[in-house]
């Protein structure tokens, strides 16, 4: 069964990390990019981060750029998402979703991990 | 960024009948390889979203085919020819055209 499952959210304090882990099972992780996306509590999707199969290429929102760290390995089919600095604002469910190279739409999503930035 | 406005924002349709969401992009969303990568997702409440449709109007696998997808350019229409109740939820459209990726806000389908 294709598969992915993250990991790692929990309370945190602003001004503190947290790393976010995604495991990939059920199909050929590393010939697929892959995405972070959140949902802020009542609010809609906004997507956070993508990076390619290779991980040679690499994007981010303006909302985390500097303070978010894409990775990926793909030896332990798993996908990361470290976060530093962290505000009151990224507090949300983090979902990770694959993506097809070349095909361009998400096609699998976990069912995501809650990270809560409060003091 | 490509700003994705969907309306309407809440649709209250009732069991059996047709719904449709509408969404429209900023700017073009014709990639420079010439496909249009916008694509439909349902969230049902609790879930995590569900791809539906993706390049406009390919329905994804297992995806009923009371769904479709339609549009070009700027202008994109989804449809749901005969509500069940199963459908109900949040449809997001998304643009994959260019990073960064981005959202319609969401159209919350409710049964009257």
């Amino acid at each position: 069964e294709v598969q992915l499952v993250e990991s790692g959210g929990g309370l945190v304090q602003p001004g503190g990390s947290l790393r976010l882990s995604c495991a990939a099972s059920g199909f050929t992780f590393s010939s697929y990019s892959m995405n972070w996306v959140r949902q802020a509590p009542g609010k809609g999707l906004e997507w956070v981060s993508y990076i390619s199969s290779s991980s040679s290429t690499i994007y981010y929102a303006d909302s985390v750029k500097g303070r978010f760290t894409i990775s990926r390995d793909n030896a332990k089919n798993s996908l990361y998402l470290q976060m530093n600095s962290l505000r009151a604002e990224d507090t949300a469910v983090y979902y990770c979703a694959r993506m097809i190279l070349g095909y361009y739409y998400m096609d699998v999503w976990g069912k995501g991990t809650t990270v809560t930035v409060s003091s | 960024d490509i700003v994705m406005t969907q309306t309407p924002l809440s649709s209250p349709v009732t069991l059996g009948q047709p719904a449709s969401i509408s969404c429209r992009s900023s700017q073009s969303l014709v990639h420079s390889d010439g496909n249009t990568y916008l694509s439909w997702l349902q969230q049902r409440p609790g879930q995590p979203p569900r791809l539906l449709i993706y390049k406009i109007s390919n329905r994804f696998s297992g995806v009923p085919d009371r769904f479709s997808g339609s549009g070009a350019g700027t202008d994109f229409t989804l449809k749901i020819s005969r509500v069940e109740a199963e459908d109900v939820g949040v449809y997001y459209c998304m643009q994959a055209t260019q990073f960064r990726y981005t959202f319609g806000q969401g159209t919350k389908l409710e049964i009257k």
